[in-house]
């Protein structure tokens, strides 16, 4: 599975738009890009996936560049509740091996 | 309600001592994990069982064994505890025939003194 790079911490005032970016630069055809988030002593979260094209669900927008070498996660409007640690994770289509976190990115949300 | 069990939530052990952390998963997924989490840290592959009856190694084997005996239970056996195995241990089960999201349970926090 390919490797990703994330910022290690980001702030976001609350009400506004948190966009938390990903480097998956080695990212093959083949594999998916995963994101999940970890709320301070919970177990990970899933929030998203996608392949090639953008997408959108009740809690987030994945936004993957043409050429898939990067993407953005979108939370639109960032409560307090949303401050936690977010995993971007590529991972083959077929969904089996090794599943490998890297270390994140620390999301602070602020009043 | 469908979901990861892990079992004990938190257990104090003496170094040496043997300890089976438990998980299981009433979701029929083909593949289950098991990670290991220290303060400050991500999320670390110890094992990982892709189908009953296969294992395999993550990043951090050494000194934990893992079992697939079905489909539901992957336990997760400290032979003999070390204080280094101090961590927060989490489960997490996929559905290998879809390339949909890993379930993790709630995580069982083990002390070694």
């Amino acid at each position: 599975d390919a490797k990703t790079t994330q910022p290690p911490s980001m702030d976001c005032a609350e009400g506004r738009a948190a966009n938390l970016p990903c480097n998956h630069s080695t990212i093959s055809g083949n594999e998916y890009v995963y994101w999940y988030r970890q709320i301070h002593s919970q177990g990970p979260q899933y929030i998203i996936h996608g392949l090639k094209n953008n997408e959108t669900n009740e809690m987030a927008s994945l936004i993957i560049t043409e050429d898939r070498k990067s993407s953005t996660l979108i939370l639109p409007h960032a409560t307090l509740r949303d401050t936690a640690v977010y995993y971007c994770i590529v991972r083959s289509v077929f969904n089996t091996g090794k599943l490998i976190f890297g270390q994140g990115t620390t999301l602070q949300v602020k009043p | 309600i469908a979901g990861i069990t892990q079992a004990p939530t938190s257990q104090i052990l003496a170094a040496g001592r043997r300890m089976t952390l438990r998980c299981t998963q009433d979701m029929r997924h083909n593949a289950m994990y098991w990670y290991r989490q220290d303060l400050g840290l991500g999320l670390r592959l110890i094992h990982y069982s892709n189908t009953a009856g296969t294992t395999g190694k993550g990043e951090v084997p050494d000194g934990y064994s893992v079992s697939r005996a079905n489909t539901d239970d992957f336990p997760l056996t400290l032979a003999s505890a070390v204080p280094s195995q101090t961590s927060v241990y989490f489960c997490a089960s996929s559905d290998s025939s879809r390339s949909t999201e890993a379930f993790f349970g709630q995580g069982t926090r083990l002390t070694v003194v």
